[in-house]
């Protein structure tokens, strides 16, 4: 079954703490995204990865790292530095023009 | 940036009524996608139409990307139509950056 998961579904971080979301995909698409929703709000991109071992910033990159190490996986790590992380995390892929979209991480800061 | 406006914001319809929705765009795009969000976070793609018209069953869209708009329309709404549609354009010169509207609320009422 193809698709793009994202685990886990609900995470909650500490203050101060760094926790990573997991995006993974058997789409075979080059194109990996990771956007951030906040209540009400469109989605804002904090990063992408074209290819493997290259990424790019989006408009709100501060306080978030990535990898692409492999294809088919493009983790999200949201660190101490970002002061308000509590959001809606979407992982995505683009192919041909269309972006794909994986089900989300609700992330909250206790 | 490209600026992207959705309207309107809020929607609400009997269901079995139709309507139209908005999205405006500040420059010329290579890409344009409606997206519906349903009320778990799940954003489904609907239509890559940066330009003409398209018909997907009840739903269909156009793009005048000369004026800089497209349309989404519903026919003949029902519940499972609730959620909410975002727009999302990449300009000419973005680098596979898709910028997204604030979007559109809709609800379908029984």
């Amino acid at each position: 079954d193809g698709g793009i998961t994202q685990s886990p579904k609900y995470l909650f971080r500490k203050e101060g703490q760094n926790v990573t979301l997991s995006c993974e995909q058997n789409l075979n698409h080059d194109a990996m995204y990771w956007y951030r929703q906040d209540p009400g709000q469109g989605l804002r991109l904090i990063y992408y990865s074209q290819i493997v071992n290259d990424f790019q910033k989006g408009d709100i990159a501060e306080g978030y790292s990535v990898s692409r190490e492999k294809k088919e996986s493009f983790p999200l790590t949201v660190t101490s530095a970002q002061k308000n992380p509590t959001a809606f995390y979407l992982c995505a892929t683009l192919q041909d023009g269309t972006q794909y979209f994986g089900p989300g991480t609700r992330l909250l800061v206790l | 940036g490209i600026q992207v406006e959705q309207s309107p914001p809020d929607l609400i319809l009997q269901e079995g009524a139709n309507s139209t929705l908005r999205c405006n765009f500040s420059d010329s795009v290579n890409n344009l996608q409606w997206f519906h969000q349903n009320p778990w976070g799940q954003l489904i793609n609907l239509f890559y139409i940066p330009s003409g018209t398209k018909q997907n069953g009840r739903l269909s869209a156009t793009t005048v990307a000369t004026e800089r708009y497209s349309l989404l329309y519903i026919s003949s709404s029902q519940t499972t139509d609730s959620g909410v549609y975002f727009c999302a354009v990449r300009s000419l010169g973005s680098a596979r950056q898709l910028t997204f509207g604030s979007g559109t609320q809709l609800t379908v009422l029984p």
